[in-house]
């Protein structure tokens, strides 16, 4: 399995654009993550999904975020308008039960908003 | 609120020595603890899984050590490598949480650097 796939690995926008990141988790994987990393914050989630349905999205900052799982094999998150605080490495992970003891992460996505 | 706290956030060791990561965290009502390592530019991979029952787990040079009631847990590298340098995360699972036990709350990280 090439495990969790996310794209692209590097995004540079200016404010105001609108900003999808993509990300294909591991074939078989119920649970769905999506994080930000930043250096003041740390890692933090913002949404997940159980079997493409959102679970708890009470990490999302704001209305600008959405995330959507339209089937097993793909979710997007999408920041509209994007603002230079928005500015982190979004990660995906899945994994095949809610319990982190088998979380696979994707490499990121570095998204710089000018 | 849970906080996971790492401290030194940076740590620099010559290659060959044994080293001791930190982890803190404030509500002691956890699931599980998980150690993660994150290489530049990659995602984390994990590394170690303690349960609340339990007070160590070992993978090879590495062993994490649980202190619930402190609410501490420590990393231990033997025999340090170039190839260890990367960040490590600590991530606490609570017991109790809105929507079911899935949320981690991870700390900021310790970037480990080992001097050849």
């Amino acid at each position: 399995d090439a495990g969790v796939i996310q794209s692209p690995r590097h995004e540079v926008t200016e404010m105001g654009q609108e900003v999808t990141l993509r990300c294909k988790p591991i074939s078989g994987h119920d649970y769905l993550f999506w994080y930000r990393q930043t250096m003041m914050r740390g890692l933090e989630l913002l949404i997940y999904f159980n079997n493409n349905v959102p679970i708890d999205d009470s990490g999302m900052p704001e209305d600008r975020f959405s995330a959507k799982m339209p089937n097993a094999s793909f979710s997007t998150l999408k920041i509209q308008p994007s603002e230079p605080r928005d500015s982190a490495v979004y990660f995906c992970a899945s994994s095949p039960t809610g319990n982190n003891e088998k979380l696979f992460f994707g490499s990121g996505t570095q998204l710089s908003v000018l | 609120k849970q906080e996971v706290t790492q401290i030194p956030a940076a740590l620099s060791v010559p290659e060959g020595e044994n080293l001791v990561l930190n982890c803190s965290f404030t509500d002691s009502a956890i699931y599980n603890l998980q150690w993660f390592r994150q290489d530049p530019g990659k995602g984390l991979t994990s590394l170690l899984l303690i349960q609340s029952s339990q007070r160590e787990q070992t993978s090879g040079r590495l062993n994490a050590s649980l202190d619930k009631s402190s609410g501490r847990s420590t990393l231990y590298i033997a025999a340090s490598q170039p190839g260890d340098s990367a960040t490590y995360l600590c991530a606490v699972r609570l017991i109790f949480s809105n929507f079911g036990n899935e949320k981690l709350t991870f700390g900021t990280g310790t970037r480990l650097t080992i001097i050849p």
